[in-house]
């Protein structure tokens, strides 16, 4: 089992939909998680982190932690074709190391 | 600048040769990391530098590849005896180290040995 998976998508949503992204960890004492987003050839950038239960919003973007179940999700309010990329999903260990266990990634293709 | 450089953006090499990536941080951010990154896959860590020192190095894959940070800013990632497997995105990140998690990464070096 791996440490941290996704499905590979690719995830097609109309534009205006709700995109859903699914991650989940096997590490119970996780403590820290992040999405970052990928565009076709450029480097990754952090759009969210939670670090406890529940949900956190940042504008349209939604983090949901559940730890019990060991996952989290990204939702994505009123896609926009702009958002089309891939999604990973990176979880922080418990421990002084900083090293994150990364998931593959979803690819996401938002549709006109 | 403000974000995270990396030089250089495109390295061609043939196998055997000796090649160095360098990383300019961003200003102040104490932890920096190496990944490199392979299509179709997530990033694969390498390196990482709290200051000057190598604080976990485990993700380097053999004795070829090797990193400094000798000043606590910038980092060369050097890499002996390429291989055509070494061929990758190298990507840098770095962090202020408040958060073990969020980075931010430098648009990358490709890195292709033929």
């Amino acid at each position: 089992q791996k440490e941290v998976e996704q499905n590979s998508g690719p995830l097609s949503v109309p534009e205006g939909a709700i995109a859903s992204l699914n991650c989940t960890y096997s590490d119970r004492v996780s403590q820290s998680f992040f999405w970052y987003r990928q565009y076709s050839g450029k480097s990754p950038e952090l759009i969210m982190s939670i670090y406890s239960n529940g949900d956190k919003e940042d504008g349209r973007f939604t983090a949901q932690l559940n730890k019990a179940s060991q996952y989290v999700s990204l939702l994505i309010r009123d896609s926009q074709p702009s958002d089309s990329a891939t999604y990973l999903c990176a979880v922080k260990n418990a421990g002084n190391n900083r090293k994150l266990i990364w998931g593959l990634g979803t690819s996401l293709a938002v549709n006109p | 600048g403000a974000g995270v450089s990396q030089t250089p953006s495109n390295k061609v090499t043939e196998k055997g040769k000796y090649v160095e990536l360098r990383c300019d941080p961003i200003s102040g951010h104490t932890a920096l990391y190496w990944y490199r990154q392979s299509l179709g896959q997530g990033p694969e860590f390498l390196i990482y530098f709290q200051g000057t020192g190598a604080a976990d190095d485990s993700g380097l894959p053999n004795d070829r590849f090797f990193a400094v940070r000798p000043e606590g800013s910038v980092s060369t990632l050097k890499i002996q005896r390429t291989e055509r497997g070494d061929s990758a995105v190298y990507l840098c990140a770095s962090s202020s180290g408040q958060v073990g998690g969020e980075l931010f990464f430098g648009e990358g070096s490709r890195l292709t040995v033929l």
